[in-house]
């Protein structure tokens, strides 16, 4: 099983800052990988794709970058919305997710 | 605009049986493979179930394996999750999402979910 590592577990910033959250596998997963972002209450959302492709509809402040075990999710410019929970979920072996990253109000 | 409305959750003894369903509209369903995923309360995310656009591919996690049947009735847009020897371990909010067109695994619409406690 490709074991997802997410860090920090929780990110304290103010609206407008950028925020950068980090994804690790256990093993390579290619580009395999997506985020999604998860509000209180709700149902998670596909942000990004294939490791950087953004989702349908989904602001330009996100975006991502990485390939093999290494991942990033960038938000330039947090909005008021964006504070939330953000999981990362790879395809290459079967679909796991990882454990998530709050992304707090500071 | 796609819409996922999941059902047939409450609480059931441990042992017992559940089935879940999900409503689906806004698009063609029977044109597209449908996952389960489950998220225990203030827990991530658990993959459960796929089936193919069809019905006739159908995959599981191991921890639901031989307890759980994942199956659709396009003719009505529904997916179900029929859930048998329920433990406690399977109390969780339960959402039906559509696989992204063209990006298999990859997870575009979620229905609002439909919460499954098991205890007794």
């Amino acid at each position: 099983e490709v074991v997802l590592t997410q860090s920090p577990a929780t990110l304290s910033l103010s609206p407008g800052e950028r925020a950068t959250l980090s994804c690790r596998a256990s093993q390579s997963v290619s580009s395999s990988l997506a985020w999604y972002q998860q509000r209180p209450g709700l149902a998670p959302r596909l942000l990004i794709y294939d490791a950087s492709n953004r989702a349908t509809g989904i602001p330009g402040r996100f975006s991502g970058s990485g390939s093999g075990a290494d991942f990033t999710l960038t938000i330039s410019g947090l909005e008021p919305e964006d504070f939330a929970v953000y999981y990362c979920q790879q395809r290459s072996s079967w679909v796991t997710f990882g454990p998530g990253t709050k992304v707090e109000i500071k | 605009q796609v819409h996922l409305v999941e059902s047939g959750g409450g609480v059931v003894q441990p042992g017992l049986s559940l089935t879940l369903s999900c409503a689906a509209s806004g698009f063609s369903f029977s044109s597209y493979t449908i996952h389960w995923i489950r998220q225990a309360p203030r827990k991530g995310l658990e993959w459960v179930a796929v089936i193919s656009h069809d019905g006739n591919i159908k995959f599981y996690a191991d921890s639901v394996k031989d307890r759980f049947a994942i199956f659709r009735d396009n003719s009505r847009n529904t997916l179900f999750l029929h859930m048998n020897s329920l433990r406690a371990e399977d109390s969780a909010v339960y959402y039906c999402a559509r696989q992204r067109d063209g990006a298999a695994w990859y997870f575009d619409s979620w229905g609002q979910g439909t919460l499954v406690t098991v205890s007794s």
